[in-house]
């Protein structure tokens, strides 16, 4: 079974300051990895997707993730954060459970907060 | 274009109760998948259906179980509830591109605002 590692609970930066989310996942094939992201009390929205057309992924609202192979990494980034950044942060990969059915495997979460 | 829609929104049960929550996926998506959200756990796949056919499922007790109707809606059922069901119930919905000998291949998972079930 395939695994993602998300470094980090809960990450700070100030409003304006680099955001840098940290990804790991473990597969022994090409992953489908993507970043969701969760607002209080609503679903999970899709961020970016990793599709192996390119290692770097651009995605909304600003945010771009750069698949590394040799690292096995898949880490969320963005020059500027912004107030309306603050939210809870989902790496997964998508998984063939077998009959053609693939579940997502998600990590544990990273909780952004945006100092003003 | 209408996201997944999931209702209700809010639902408060007793243990011992059963419960329905119901999903509609977004229009041409004829995959619906159920997760489960919860603060130690995190966020853990219950199942998938697609065409009406339950594909895959996790490791959750018998007492977790779903269906998927011609219009592709699905819902789940929690019977015999226990505290530890508390959570919020996400279901996403996917296209699926059905290729060659059966192989599908992967499409984004869409998520709705989840149910949030509390069990008293």
């Amino acid at each position: 079974a395939q695994s993602v590692t998300q470094l980090g609970s809960h990450v700070s930066v100030s409003e304006g300051a680099l955001v840098l989310l940290r990804c790991n996942y473990s597969s022994s094939v090409p992953p489908y990895l993507f970043w969701y992201v969760q607002y209080p009390n609503q679903g999970l929205q899709l961020l970016l997707k990793y599709t192996s057309a390119a290692t770097l992924v651009k995605g909304i609202n600003g945010f771009e993730a750069e698949f590394k192979k040799s690292e096995t990494s898949f880490h969320l980034t963005k020059p500027s954060a912004h107030m309306s950044d603050a939210a809870e942060y989902f790496c997964a990969v998508s998984e063939n459970s077998g009959a053609g059915s693939y579940q997502l495997t998600f990590g544990k979460g990273t909780k952004l907060s945006v100092i003003p | 274009k209408a996201g997944v829609t999931q209702t209700p929104r809010y639902l408060i049960k007793t243990r011992g109760q059963q419960v329905t929550l119901s999903c509609s996926p977004i229009s041409g998506h004829r995959s619906v998948s159920w997760y489960q959200q919860t603060p130690g756990q995190g966020l853990q796949f219950l199942f998938e259906y697609f065409s009406e056919t339950q594909r895959n499922k996790g490791n959750f007790p018998g007492r977790f179980s779903g269906r998927q109707f011609s219009n592709s809606r699905s819902e789940m059922n929690v019977s015999t509830l226990e505290l530890g069901d508390s959570a919020l119930y996400l279901c996403a919905s996917s296209f699926r591109l059905v290729l060659g000998a059966g192989e599908s291949a992967n499409q984004p998972q869409h998520f709705g605002d989840g149910t949030r079930l509390s069990i008293l």
